[in-house]
């Protein structure tokens, strides 16, 4: 069975700072990936995917994320961060072949000024 | 990309009364859609998957006569929470899979329900 990871509940970082929120899976063959954003009372809008080829996958609002099949990590990144960053952020892995999601726990990503 | 909408999007009902939700694939047809529940600060939890044409198949834990789910139509699956009860008081939120290869699915706004 399939499972995901997510280092932190809680992150908190600095207008402008790095921005690093870990993900982790578990799975007997390299799945697909995801990365979710979601704003309050919102549903969720997909920021990247990994299904195949260049690890290095970039998305949306200037995220990015690498897969690292040797650590089984999907770790989000984005440079700089801006306070419309703030949201709740969730990694999410889906086996090939499977229909459903299997959703980490959720990291909460706060921005101070 | 891909549309899927809910409606309504908040709704606030009596205890004992029943209410439903619908979620929409706009510009798409989906054979099968996903129903979650969200409770505060916390992850998804997956409760059913819907079928066009055929019985919902169901989470563990997830109890079928509670949660009642009809996929009559290729765009729209509904949700009927029966005889509601304030903890059944959540956000819930649906999903949809696009066809093809990875089958990325693509998420409604979701509902908050607050039974009283």
């Amino acid at each position: 069975a399939q499972s995901v990871t997510q280092l932190g509940s809680h992150v908190s970082v600095s207008e402008g700072a790095l921005v690093l929120l870990r993900c982790n899976y578990s799975s007997s063959v390299p799945p697909y990936l995801f990365w979710y954003v979601q704003y309050p009372n919102q549903g969720l809008q997909l920021l990247l995917k990994y299904t195949t080829g260049a690890t290095l996958v970039k998305g949306i609002n200037g995220f990015e994320a690498e897969f690292k099949k040797s650590e089984t990590s999907f770790h989000l990144t984005k440079p700089s961060a801006h306070m419309s960053d703030a949201a709740e952020y969730f990694c999410a892995v889906k086996g090939r072949g499977a229909q459903k999601l299997v959703f980490g726990q959720g990291t909460r990503l706060t921005i101070n000024p | 990309g891909a549309v899927v909408s809910q409606h309504p999007s908040w709704v606030i009902c009596k205890s004992g009364t029943s209410v439903k939700i619908e979620c929409r694939s706009l510009d798409f047809q989906a054979t099968t859609m996903f129903w979650y529940r969200q409770f505060p600060k916390q992850s998804l939890m997956l409760m059913a998957t819907s079928n066009e044409g055929s019985k919902a198949t169901y989470e563990q834990g997830v109890e079928k006569d509670k949660f009642l789910i009809n996929h009559a139509s290729l765009t729209l699956s509904t949700l009927t929470v029966t005889s509601a009860h304030p903890e059944d008081s959540s956000f819930y939120i649906c999903s949809a899979p696009t066809s093809g290869d990875y089958n990325e699915q693509f998420f409604g706004p979701g509902t908050r329900l607050t039974v009283l």
